[in-house]
């Protein structure tokens, strides 16, 4: 079955340490997201990759970091600089060829800073 | 302000009863597309519109987008438990990018009491 899978579902993470948020594809989509999202907000991009090697700072890219080694994946490095990582955070990837085309979600990896 | 508004935030029908969600634009919209989401999941794509007028239908839910472009309207007919969740709007408001970077609105939480 085609998809998305992001891991873990659950991430507990000490003050101060970088964490690193997995999120494959086999859609053979082009693009990929990261959001984040906290209640009563919605979803706010962080990063957003259209090809491979390449990348795109989104609404709220300070203390996060990504890369696109692979078209299958591009995973999200939550940093230290991020003063307040506790959130959902989820990954999306669409096709970008033929008009305007939905995006499709993963699961989302909710993350806990202790 | 928000460039994308929905209302209200929050919905509580009983089961049975029709209801509407709104989704306002400060901007012109060239793809505006509906997703559902259960608390602590990913988002499910509903529904996409592109044109000002079109009006689409998926089971009891439609959606339409308004002739001005800037304003989406998700409409549930005879409600039932299965409808409740969150229901989110993005909005593709750069003209070209068909669809590569939506901006989407804060949600809107359906209860549907049985």
């Amino acid at each position: 079955d085609g998809g998305i899978t992001q891991s873990p579902k659950y991430l507990f993470r000490k003050e101060g340490q970088n964490v690193t948020l997995s999120c494959e594809q086999n859609l053979n989509h082009d693009a990929m997201y990261w959001y984040r999202q906290d209640p009563g907000q919605g979803l706010r991009l962080i990063y957003y990759s259209q090809i491979v090697n390449d990348f795109q700072k989104g609404d709220i890219a300070e203390g996060y970091s990504v890369s696109r080694e692979k078209k299958e994946s591009f995973p999200l490095t939550v940093t230290s600089a991020q003063k307040n990582p506790t959130a959902f955070y989820l990954c999306a990837s669409t096709l970008l060829a033929g008009g305007q085309n939905e995006q499709f979600f993963g699961p989302g990896t909710r993350l806990t800073v202790l | 302000s928000q460039e994308l508004e929905q209302s209200p935030q929050s919905l509580i029908v009983q089961e049975g009863k029709n209801l509407t969600i709104n989704c306002t634009s400060s901007k012109t919209l060239y793809g505006l597309y509906w997703y559902k989401q259960k608390y602590g999941e990913g988002l499910i794509f509903l529904m996409m519109l592109q044109k000002g007028g079109e009006e689409k239908s998926h089971e009891k839910i439609t959606a339409k987008l308004d002739e001005k472009k800037q304003q989406s309207s998700l409409h549930i007919t005879a409600s039932q438990p299965s409808h409740a969740g969150i229901y989110l709007c993005g909005a593709d408001t750069y003209r070209g990018t068909s669809g590569s970077r939506l901006t989407f609105g804060e949600g809107t939480q359906l209860t549907v009491n049985p």
